[in-house]
């Protein structure tokens, strides 16, 4: 069964001061680890996915890598706006359904 | 920029009662999923379904549970007796391709609240 598990759980941060998130796995046949963003009492929004080893993705603030046991998001000079969940899926060879974490909560403070 | 949509927002019901929540995918896509998410718990999968068919669900995805697509545009998920346990938010997702490129985009959202 794939697994997924991110850490933190929790990160405060200062407007500015970057960090990164981690989200380690088990998936057999990874065919894509998955970056979304989620609001309180909204659904999740598509941020980036990854699909080989090494590949590396950006947007804004925000850049994704991959490894073969884990991805890492990390958050550059972040702003209050940042300030959300960020949720770390999987999708295994045999699967249609993504396996999410827990998620981890940023809070940026000004 | 397309989005999904989902309706009601929120839904209170009783125990026992039966509740369809309701989705409207992106127009073109054709890969369709229900995922579930219990305060403060992970997002968890239940069904996914294309071409009128389940193509995967989950143990979650019980006798009491059913999807349906009654027309071109809208993608139902029935609950037939609600228990406390099923309150959660709903989450409605949809796909345009299948395979190595896929990307799934999710709704808003229902909540439900099983009294």
């Amino acid at each position: 069964e794939d697994q997924v598990t991110q850490s933190p759980e929790a990160l405060r941060l200062q407007e500015g001061e970057s960090s990164s998130l981690n989200c380690s796995y088990t998936v057999s046949g990874l065919r894509g680890l998955f970056w979304y963003r989620q609001d309180p009492g909204k659904g999740p929004e598509f941020l980036f996915t990854l699909y080989s080893a090494g590949e590396e993705k950006e947007k804004e603030r925000l850049k994704a890598t991959l490894t073969k046991k884990e991805s890492f998001l990390h958050i550059t000079a972040p702003k209050p706006e940042d300030s959300a969940t960020y949720l770390c899926a999987v999708r295994g060879s045999n699967d249609y359904k993504l396996s999410f974490g827990a998620g981890t909560t940023v809070t940026v403070r000004a | 920029e397309p989005e999904v949509t989902q309706t009601p927002s929120h839904q209170v019901t009783q125990m026992g009662q039966e509740v369809i929540l309701r989705c409207v995918p992106i127009s073109n896509h054709l890969y369709f999923y229900w995922y579930r998410q219990i305060l403060g718990q992970k997002v968890e999968f239940l069904v996914s379904f294309y071409n009128n068919e389940i193509s995967e669900k989950s143990e979650i995805f019980d006798d009491q549970f059913s999807v349906e697509r009654p027309d071109g545009s809208n993608f139902t998920l029935k609950i037939r007796s609600t228990k406390l346990e099923d309150s959660a938010m709903y989450f409605c997702a949809s796909s345009q391709y299948r395979g190595l490129r896929e990307t799934q985009y999710f709704g808003p959202g229902t909540r439900l609240l099983v009294l």
